[in-house]
């Protein structure tokens, strides 16, 4: 079964608005998460790396402000789209190492209207 | 970081061995090579790992070059449902900075 679970699946919000997406680790702890997006048809783009208790590291050219990411607990991670436009419009996925495995949560398809 | 590059498409008849090739030729020595697949909308799926020796599991077989330049995901005995873009990542540890590098995927396409 899924070991990495986000939340929501899909959304659909209006442009200026905040969306929060949710990554859980099920029955593991997970001080690192990873969250990408993914355009069609194109491969994963690493955003940032959350950090359990710390600052995200964020990829070049990735905005921190824009994309918010807190790692509160152990076992959950959350990326905010601040102010959200059409072009954020995108497939998000996060992942959460479990041993030495990459596992990754089934993605969050975000449309901004 | 490794980069890793792959064929971006191709065909396998059902039921023959479908093998994925990916070049990783700046891999270097602590670096794994880890295979997924994606099938559309969804989370990549994981498929199998290795170092330098070869790997086989329920799913797939991985064959890694003996100078670790280039890998082979094999299928044996590929279905419809095998359809996927498969990708090729290199998994960088370095001190507890886990960073995955993407390869371009192949999107493969299994014929009845």
């Amino acid at each position: 079964g899924a070991v990495v679970s986000q939340h929501p699946s899909r959304v659909i919000c209006k442009s200026g608005t905040s969306v929060k997406i949710e990554c859980r680790s099920l029955d593991f702890q997970a001080t690192t998460m990873f969250w990408y997006r993914q355009f069609p048809k194109k491969s994963l783009m690493l955003m940032a790396t959350s950090n359990e208790g710390s600052k995200a590291t964020y990829e070049q050219g990735v905005e921190k402000d824009k994309f918010l990411i807190n790692h509160a607990s152990l076992t959950l991670s959350t990326l905010t789209v601040t102010s959200a436009h059409p072009e954020d419009s995108s497939f998000y996925i996060c992942s959460a190492m479990l041993g030495r495995t990459p596992n990754f949560g089934a993605g969050t398809r975000l449309s901004v209207l | 970081d490794a980069k890793t590059t792959q064929p971006p498409s191709m065909d396998c008849a059902e039921g023959r061995a479908a093998n994925l090739p990916c070049n990783h030729s700046t891999i270097s020595g602590n670096e794994y090579v880890y295979w997924y697949r994606q099938i559309h909308s969804q989370g990549p799926q994981y498929i199998i790992h290795g170092l330098k020796n070869n790997e086989t599991n329920e799913m797939a077989s991985l064959i890694i070059t003996e100078d670790r330049k280039s890998s082979t995901l094999i299928l044996p005995h590929a279905t419809l449902r095998d359809t996927a873009v498969y990708y090729c990542i290199v998994r960088k540890s370095n001190f507890g900075n886990e960073k995955l590098t993407f390869g371009t995927g192949t999107r493969l396409t299994i014929i009845p």
